[in-house]
């Protein structure tokens, strides 16, 4: 149990696109799901918490016009990359929170984005 | 301040070999950890996590931890590592009150030789 699945797992796009990527919790409901961000060699970087029914709460420094979240379902958020840029490539990762467990995050498998 | 500390960015054990992985932590209030594993590409898996009770902590794949709030420690621990241990491996800090975030280390690359 508490599945999480990301898609894509890759993409490439070109500078000034949009890319959207999905976080799917499969056999769970999750009210609160977030978006992080890894550098290569680099820890997971909190980009935004994203609440079912809510506007995501951003952290200081990311962009929310740049990095719009939806969570519109239990069981779904989405992260945009408006405007893509090469510097933001990178692998983001999608956790949700699994209220049942003691407050503890699962994690999908990342999506890798490649901006050329 | 909250933070998490792996002293360690790469460790190299023999298959076979005991291992440790180091973890420290500053936490305002009583935290919550975890031990998380990443393999290459790959995203997280948890290994194991501590909330409250037995300090000594049983996770998959073998793995176990040990909190030691008088050091501020949650270290990590195999008695005998298998080359496909190999991988990325974070501490990660939290509280029950979710609006605060969990704090991951900077990570720790584990390497085995045969």
């Amino acid at each position: 149990g508490a599945v999480v699945s990301q898609h894509p797992s890759r993409v490439i796009c070109k500078s000034g696109t949009s890319v959207k990527i999905e976080c799917r919790s499969l056999d769970f409901q999750a009210t609160t799901m977030f978006w992080y961000r890894q550098f290569p060699k680099q820890s997971l970087m909190l980009m935004a918490t994203s609440n079912e029914g809510s506007k995501a709460t951003y952290e200081q420094g990311v962009e929310k016009d740049k990095f719009l979240i939806n969570h519109a379902s239990l069981t779904l958020s989405t992260l945009t990359v408006t405007s893509a840029h090469p510097e933001d490539s990178s692998f983001y990762i999608c956790s949700a929170l699994l209220e049942a467990r003691q407050e503890t995050q699962y994690f999908g498998p990342g999506t890798r984005l490649l901006v050329l | 301040a909250q933070s998490v500390t792996q002293p360690d960015i790469h460790i190299t054990v023999s298959e076979g070999a005991s291992l440790e992985l180091r973890c420290n932590y500053s936490y305002g209030a009583t935290p919550y950890l975890f031990w998380y594993v990443q393999s290459p590409g790959q995203g997280l898996q948890l290994l194991l996590k501590y909330f409250s009770g037995d300090t000594l902590v049983q996770g998959i794949k073998g793995f176990e931890a040990e909190f030691k709030r008088s050091q501020s420690s949650f270290n990590l621990r195999k008695p005998s590592v298998h080359w496909s241990d190999a991988a990325e491996y974070f501490c990660a800090v939290g509280a029950m009150n979710r609006d605060d975030k969990i704090i991951f280390g900077k990570g720790t690359r584990l390497h085995i030789l045969p």
